[in-house]
This record gives C-alpha cells, structure tokens and sequence, in this order.
C-alpha cells in the first residue's frame, strides 16, 4: 500500500531549464508535505515543505506546489544547475494518527551542462 | 549546531550476530526517528521517541529489533541474530516536534549482513 507515490523513477534536464518533479498520495489524513534531496552514502537532506492550508511555497530556486483536491504535489527547480542531480524523495504526514513520514521511492535527477 | 550523527558508518556482520548502532539527535530536539532505506526505496519509518518515551513501532520492526532513548538524549537500535534481510541503510532523524515539523537526518548507518 503506496501512500505517497513518485512514477517518476528518473528525471533529465539541462543547466538553467526548469526541473519539475512529482508526486501523488492517497491518504486524505497527510496535510504536510517535504521535499528531500539524497546524494549517495549520505542522509536525505531537508529542501522545502508545504501546509495543507496553503498551495505554494517558495524558497530560492525551489518551489512546491500543492494541489490538495488532485493529491499531487510538484517541486520545481528553476534555473536547475548540476549541483541539483540528485534522488529527490517527497514525503508526508500529519496524519494525527501519527509523526512518522511516509516517503515515496523517489526521483533520481540528473541536470546536465 | 553539529546536525544529527549516527555511528559507525558502515557495519558488516555475520549472519546471527548481534549490532548496536547509535544515532545523536540535534540538541534542543525532543524527538528521534528511526528509518530503514533498502536499494531503490525511500526511507520506511520504524520508530521513534518523544523524549525517552518511544511512541510508535512500526510492524517492520520485528521482536528482533529494539530501540531505546534512556535519557531522553542519544538513541541506541539494537538488532539481534542478524539476517540478510537486515541489509539496508538505517537512519536516524530528529526533530522539534511532530510531524508539522522537518525531519532532519543523519548520514545513516549501512549494515552489511554475509
């Protein structure tokens, strides 16, 4: 049972365009939700996160969008640069069930010059 | 602020052997999070603590496994009579408070089972 689901498995894009990476849920209960980026043989770190009670947020490069009656959320990266290749895993919770985050199996993205 | 650490880095063990790994959480955080990454997942949740309180397990975590958090500082996650199943990167996360709030992790501990 995949709560949060990433189809994307890879994502390429060149320097200075826009990278969008997506994600889909099905819990109905998750009204937080946080972008990770993961590089090998090291820990997720944390990039950005959104409220259910908002539908855009933005920090720098990075910007998520939340379209909470679709259950999709986006991260744009714009301009994307090769620093940015990466997995990036989106991730939610706030079920009040709960603290823990359920993750998605993520998206490998790999900017090129 | 040093971040989350987790030690040792990498853990290779012998099929029935016992390992301890331990995580050091941010210090003003009062929650730990325990997770387990295999190839080509994203992290799963196992457990985590409020304080030295453990508050959730997940069905992951089999009579095997046991986490603790004595004083409520530094968690330990014992894993008995390893399996090769048990291969996988385990992390640790920690945070102000509750879901609402990041998660930061540690670089995590990657256990080798042979």
């Amino acid at each position: 049972d995949q709560q949060v689901k990433q189809n994307s498995p890879s994502l390429s894009v060149q320097e200075g365009r826009i990278s969008i990476l997506n994600c889909d849920y099905t819990n109905s209960m998750f009204d937080y939700f946080l972008w990770y980026k993961k590089y090998p043989a090291e820990g997720p770190t944390f990039l950005i996160s959104i409220s259910s009670i908002k539908d855009k947020n933005e920090d720098g490069r990075f910007t998520v969008f939340l379209n909470k009656s679709a259950k999709h959320l986006s991260l744009h990266i714009v301009p994307s640069q090769p620093g940015d290749s990466a997995v990036y895993f989106c991730a939610a919770g706030g079920d009040y069930n709960t603290d823990k985050l359920i993750f998605g199996t993520g998206t490998r993205l790999q900017v090129f010059p | 602020d040093t971040g989350v650490s987790q030690n040792p880095r990498h853990k290779i063990t012998k099929r029935g052997q016992n390992v301890t790994f331990r995580c050091d959480p941010i210090s003003e955080h009062n929650r730990l999070y325990w997770y387990r990454q295999t190839l080509g997942q994203g992290p799963e949740f196992l457990t985590y603590f409020q304080n030295e309180a453990q508050l959730e397990k997940s069905r992951l975590l089999s009579d095997r496994f046991s986490a603790e958090r004595p004083k409520g500082s530094f968690s330990t996650l014992e894993i008995q009579r390893t399996e090769q199943g048990d291969s996988a990167m385990y992390l640790c996360a920690s945070s102000l408070g509750n879901s609402h709030y990041e998660q930061y992790f540690g670089p995590g501990t990657r256990l080798t089972v042979t």
